[in-house]
């Protein structure tokens, strides 16, 4: 069974460098979250897109990070510049748009920023 | 906005004993709540969940129970095994345009052999 996809499984930059991670959801999700989970910490949302509209970003440090889906369906996440305490794992998760259905988790890509 | 606190953070539990883990919230418009097990260096998984119309559900060795009145839900793990040794998550979602889930901090489960 096909999940949701992400690339790369780990990241190694310096400060102030940048970084874009990739995802692919599963087929037919509408929805799609990218989360920042720090070590130890329960995932924050960063952004939640419905179909190519972004629904969520309030908690985006806009500044810095930056999202889109093209068509509906692959997504992009990008850091420019990276700091230090972005050091992180990124996930991207997708569901349907159907109200209260479980979201479905890719490996995620862990970030380190030295 | 929706924010779920998680208790305790860590959890240390003999084979064979229960595991409880509690959850609140703050918004009382929030009507769904999933619960995520995450093993180390794996993604979250969902385990169980609970629709704000049910006071509770079970799966086997897992259970969740909802009050929404006082606002907070609990995991319950009975005859725990090595394998229930993960971090747990709870969420909150409330649906309105959109599905919006805020998640708690985590406990990190151990069940001792």
């Amino acid at each position: 069974e096909a999940g949701v996809a992400q690339s790369p499984r780990y990241k190694i930059i310096e400060k102030r460098q940048s970084v874009a991670f990739w995802c692919n959801p599963i087929s037919g999700h509408a929805t799609l979250y990218w989360y920042q989970q720090i070590l130890g910490q329960g995932p924050k949302l960063l952004i939640q897109f419905q179909n190519n509209g972004v629904v969520d970003d309030s908690q985006l440090p806009k500044d810095r990070f930056s999202a889109e889906r093209l068509k509906g369906v692959d997504s992009t996440l990008k850091i420019q510049p990276a700091k230090l305490e972005d050091s992180a794992v990124y996930l991207c998760a997708s569901s349907l748009v159907v109200p209260n259905t479980e979201a479905f988790f890719g490996q995620g890509t862990r970030l380190t920023v030295v | 906005g929706e924010n779920v606190e998680q208790h305790p953070s860590t959890l240390s539990v003999q084979e064979g004993d229960s595991a409880v883990i509690k959850c609140t919230y703050s918004d009382s418009a929030s009507n769904y709540f999933p619960w995520y097990k995450q093993e180390l260096g794996k993604r979250p998984q969902l385990i169980i969940d609970i629709r704000s119309n049910v006071g509770e559900k079970k799966d086997q060795r897992i259970a969740v129970t909802l009050n929404k009145t006082a606002k907070h839900f609990s995991l319950h793990i009975t005859e725990t095994q090595p394998e229930d040794s993960a971090v747990y998550f709870c969420a909150a979602s409330l649906s309105g345009g959109y599905q919006k889930v805020t998640f708690g901090t985590g406990t990190k489960l151990q069940v001792i052999p």
